[in-house]
């Protein structure tokens, strides 16, 4: 089953403004990540983020993970056409050695 | 350096048939992860292998099974199809000995109709 849950379902914005997206995660973690999946196709790793950190930034995108709420979020700023895509949360549990994926967001960027 | 592949891309089936698919991992990835994609379940975990032994399993029927080959290429299975097989199977490779929990590498995965 699901470990995490994304919120909104789907989010439609215009090419320029910044894109929020919230995962929220039911046990201890040992680490969040974030993954991109253009429609049909392969995942690709956008970012990681350990239990023990609080906030990361790669390039456009900064993650921030509230371990007390269970919770993390993904800003994408200055959002371009190409980034259109569903975007995914995935936790490891503690003492697991797996991926648990969240619902996704589908993100549509409109030029 | 060559990403991860997965043969085939798409395939149909009938129910019944019984279906295998192949990954090659990234050139040195020890860790192979399967994992299946439905619009209804979503990403659910199958096993992940770590030279030739299946290290973890989640929660799927008998009917799933894989393994791993000395090269780290893998294989799964899937027998007895049934119509909610249908899927996008994704495999991923990762770099960290023995675990599936860092980055994953993710193949274009296959997609399977099942009839």
């Amino acid at each position: 089953s699901q470990q995490g849950e994304e919120d909104p379902q789907a989010l439609s914005i215009q090419e320029g403004e910044n894109a929020t997206m919230n995962c929220s995660y039911k046990t201890s973690i040992n680490n969040l990540q974030w993954y991109r999946q253009n429609s049909g196709r392969g995942l690709v790793h956008l970012i990681l983020i350990r239990s023990n950190e609080r906030e990361k930034h790669s390039g456009r995108l900064r993650v921030t993970l509230d371990t007390s709420k269970k919770s993390s979020s993904l800003l994408i700023t200055a959002s371009r056409a190409a980034d259109t895509a569903s975007y995914f949360c995935a936790t490891v549990q503690t003492g697991a050695n797996n991926l648990f994926f969240g619902t996704g967001t589908r993100l549509t960027v409109i030029p | 350096k060559a990403g991860v592949t997965q043969t085939p891309r798409y395939l149909i089936k009938t129910r019944g048939q019984q279906v295998t698919l192949s990954c090659s991992p990234i050139s040195g990835h020890r860790s192979v992860s399967w994992y299946q994609q439905t619009p209804g379940q979503g990403l659910q975990f199958l096993f992940e292998y770590f030279s030739e032994t299946q290290r973890n399993k989640g929660n799927f029927p008998g009917r799933f099974s894989g393994r791993q080959f000395s090269n780290s290429r893998s294989e799964m299975n899937v027998s007895t199809l049934e119509l909610g097989d249908s899927a996008l199977y994704l495999c991923a490779s990762s770099g960290l000995a023995g675990r599936g929990t860092g980055e994953l590498f993710f193949g274009e995965g296959s997609r399977l109709t099942v009839l």
